[in-house]
């Protein structure tokens, strides 16, 4: 049972342009998401996060959106640069559960042409 | 700052075998997750140690197990490995077991099982 889940395998952008890469959630338990962005050979580097309290956070070229009713989040990328070439995954919290574990999704493999 | 390092880069060892991977936490971290990172598919949860103590586990068997040490380094290992357990092992350290604590993650340990 894939609880997070991130529909695109794969996504191509031009460089400068906005990059949108989405994830659907099914547990509503969820209260705390999180996007990780991961270079072949390294670990994943925490990119952005978002409680359930909000619908949006930015941090400089990525902003956050959470959609609770719809159960839906996306990271915009903007605008999009080569070095963002990476697969990032969308991972989500539910603080209650008693104990520490994020839930991944399975990775969107963003390619940025130059 | 010395960030979180995994020890071997890459395993094979056949089925039946036990295998011990190991995880050296970023400087001041007293939290580790271990992770399952299976071909194309998402990190998931394995468990997570806190102070030398287990504070978590995923839906793994108990051939799965840990340990972390006073310098909070820590171990996973495996025993009657089986060809499913091939996959990229992560571990990723925390200052505490807040959802709010970054993870920080390490490169990982590719395991094959033949």
């Amino acid at each position: 049972d894939q609880q997070v889940k991130q529909n695109s395998p794969s996504l191509s952008v031009q460089e400068g342009r906005i990059s949108i890469l989405n994830c659907d959630y099914t547990n509503s338990m969820f209260d705390y998401f999180l996007w990780y962005k991961k270079y072949p050979a390294e670990g994943p580097t925490f990119l952005i996060s978002i409680s359930s309290i909000k619908d949006k956070n930015e941090d400089g070229r990525f902003t956050v959106f959470l959609n609770k009713s719809a159960k839906h989040l996306s990271l915009h990328i903007v605008p999009s640069q080569p070095g963002d070439s990476a697969v990032y995954f969308c991972a989500a919290s539910a603080r209650n559960s008693g104990t520490y574990k994020y839930i991944f999704g399975t990775g969107t493999r963003l390619k940025v042409l130059a | 700052e010395t960030g979180v390092t995994q020890s071997p880069t890459h395993l094979i060892k056949t089925r039946g075998q036990q295998v011990t991977l190991r995880c050296s936490s970023q400087s001041g971290h007293n939290t580790v997750s271990w992770y399952q990172q299976a071909l194309g598919q998402g990190p998931q949860f394995i468990f997570q140690y806190y102070r030398e103590e287990e504070n978590g586990r995923g839906n793994f068997p108990p051939r799965f197990s840990g340990l972390q040490f006073p310098n909070y380094s820590s171990e996973l290992n495996v025993n009657a490995l089986e060809l499913d357990d091939s996959a990229l092992y992560l571990c990723a350290s925390s200052l505490g077991t807040s959802v709010y604590n970054e993870q920080f993650f390490g490169p990982g340990t590719r395991l094959t099982v033949l």
